[in-house]
């Protein structure tokens, strides 16, 4: 089956620093790439994702970049804000006919010092 | 307002008793999962469904059973609750945008067994 991991678990910025987070897949048939964040006692919101056909897609501050042959992905997010704060969880997700498959990453607790 | 659904949003109950906890979506999703999860960390996938009278077991073992009598109720219910029970569970919906599959996360149920 399809494994995901996502580095780092933690992460630490300065306001206005950029923060980046990497996760690998393992499935080749993977072919959807959708990354969540959980604020603090909510729940998790897709904020961005990404399809197999597409290098690299941008919305503001966040973007997220995706290397098939490498089987890896990241997100980007630039001048960091305090309401950044949060857990990201990355996914990757297949989907043929009316099956869909998704893991999720382990997460990345992100905190964004003011 | 389509939305999903759940209920309660805290329970706290003793050990041995049956619980039942409910998830209702408005958005007409044929697709539906139950996560535990606990704070912070990652999301194990228990249970899904393609649709009424569909459900299958996910990834993480659970002593929990669902039902899914109709399409916009998808409720999980414990027989008999233990400590090792204490989580989050969250619920989701998802439906297919352009072939692929963006999940509704739910506000969470958090369960604590003493």
């Amino acid at each position: 089956g399809e494994n995901v991991e996502q580095h780092p678990s933690t992460l630490s910025v300065q306001e206005g620093d950029s923060a980046v987070i990497k996760c690998t897949y393992s499935d080749s048939a993977s072919n959807y790439f959708p990354w969540y964040k959980q604020e603090l006692g909510k729940r998790p919101q897709l904020i961005i994702d990404i399809r197999s056909n597409v290098g690299e897609k941008k919305d503001q501050r966040i973007a997220v970049t995706l290397n098939k042959t490498a089987k890896h992905f990241s997100l980007h997010i630039t001048e960091t804000q305090p309401e950044d704060s949060a857990v990201y969880f990355c996914a990757a997700s297949k989907s043929s006919g009316g099956y869909q498959k998704v893991t999720f990453g382990t997460g990345t607790k992100l905190q964004v010092i003011p | 307002e389509a939305d999903i659904y759940q209920t309660p949003r805290y329970l706290v109950i003793g050990t041995g008793k049956k619980i039942t906890l409910e998830c209702s979506q408005t958005m007409g999703h044929d697709k539906m999962y139950w996560y535990q999860q606990d704070p912070g960390m990652e999301l194990h996938l228990i249970h899904y469904s393609y649709g009424v009278n569909s459900t299958e077991k996910g990834d993480l073992s659970s002593e929990s059973t669902v039902s899914r009598i109709r399409t916009e109720h998808f409720p999980l219910t414990l027989e008999s609750a233990r400590p090792s029970h204490t989580s989050q569970y969250l619920c989701a919906s998802s439906e297919p945008v352009q072939g692929q599959y963006e999940q509704y996360f739910g506000p969470g149920t958090r369960l604590t067994v003493t």
